[in-house]
């Protein structure tokens, strides 16, 4: 079975400031982990995804995000946040061999940043 | 990456009636599926339409409820049956990018959803 857990409904930062969305997993396997943004009335945005390889992944808009096995995280993570990065964040996860190859959606998390 | 769009973006509908909520793709694509969003909650997988084949729906979810028809490689349709207000909901088309590697790998991506009220 896998699962994944976002820890908190709400982040709040100010502009400028470094920020983290806290996610969780649970997998029997090795977990494959994807990162989405939702902007108001649109639909999920790929933001980027873990697969294998170097711990720290780059993705879009400054993103990245940092595989943890010890701690089963993958906590998204940008340097200097921006009042347009205020949206809701989901994290997934898929493990085919021990789970499926759809992937379990977190509750998501909304992150506000302040001017 | 696939570009999506689905149509309509909204509606107000009434009780016991029908939508068609159509999805279209600018790629031809293996996988598709139909999402429910509610209110503050997550996503919700309703069913996986693969061309060809009968659509695999998720524990929860009726064909009865919810027809989907994929005819061909780029298109599908979610219809939302005899509607009642828990239906009210943001469903949202997904796609999944065939690269050809490990299964699971690949990235999903989203239309920009359909949000119904159902009154």
């Amino acid at each position: 079975a896998q699962s994944v857990a976002q820890p908190e409904d709400q982040v709040n930062v100010a502009e400028g400031n470094p920020l983290t969305v806290k996610c969780t997993y649970s997998v029997s396997g090795n977990p494959y982990l994807f990162w989405y943004v939702q902007y108001p009335n649109r639909g999920l945005q790929f933001l980027l995804k873990y697969i294998t390889g170097d711990n720290l992944v780059k993705g879009s808009y400054g993103f990245e995000a940092e595989f943890n096995k010890s701690q089963t995280s993958f906590h998204l993570k940008k340097p200097s946040a921006l009042v347009s990065d205020s949206a809701l964040y989901f994290c997934a996860v898929r493990d085919p061999p021990g789970g499926s190859y759809i992937p379990t959606f977190g509750r998501g998390t909304s992150l506000i940043v302040h001017p | 990456s696939a570009v999506i769009s689905q149509k309509p973006s909204r509606d107000i509908c009434q009780r016991g009636t029908s939508l068609t909520i159509q999805c279209q793709v600018d790629s031809q694509v293996t996988m598709m599926f139909w999402y429910r969003q509610q209110p503050g909650q997550s996503l919700t997988l309703i069913a996986t339409a693969n061309q060809g084949s009968e659509a695999t729906y998720e524990s929860g979810f009726v064909i009865d409820k919810f027809p989907i028809s994929r005819p061909n490689l780029t298109f599908s349709t979610l219809t939302v049956s005899n509607m009642s207000p828990e239906d009210s909901s943001i469903y949202l088309c997904s796609v999944e990018e065939a690269s050809g590697r490990i299964r699971g790998t690949d990235t999903q991506y989203f239309g920009p959803g359909t949000r119904l009220t159902v009154l």
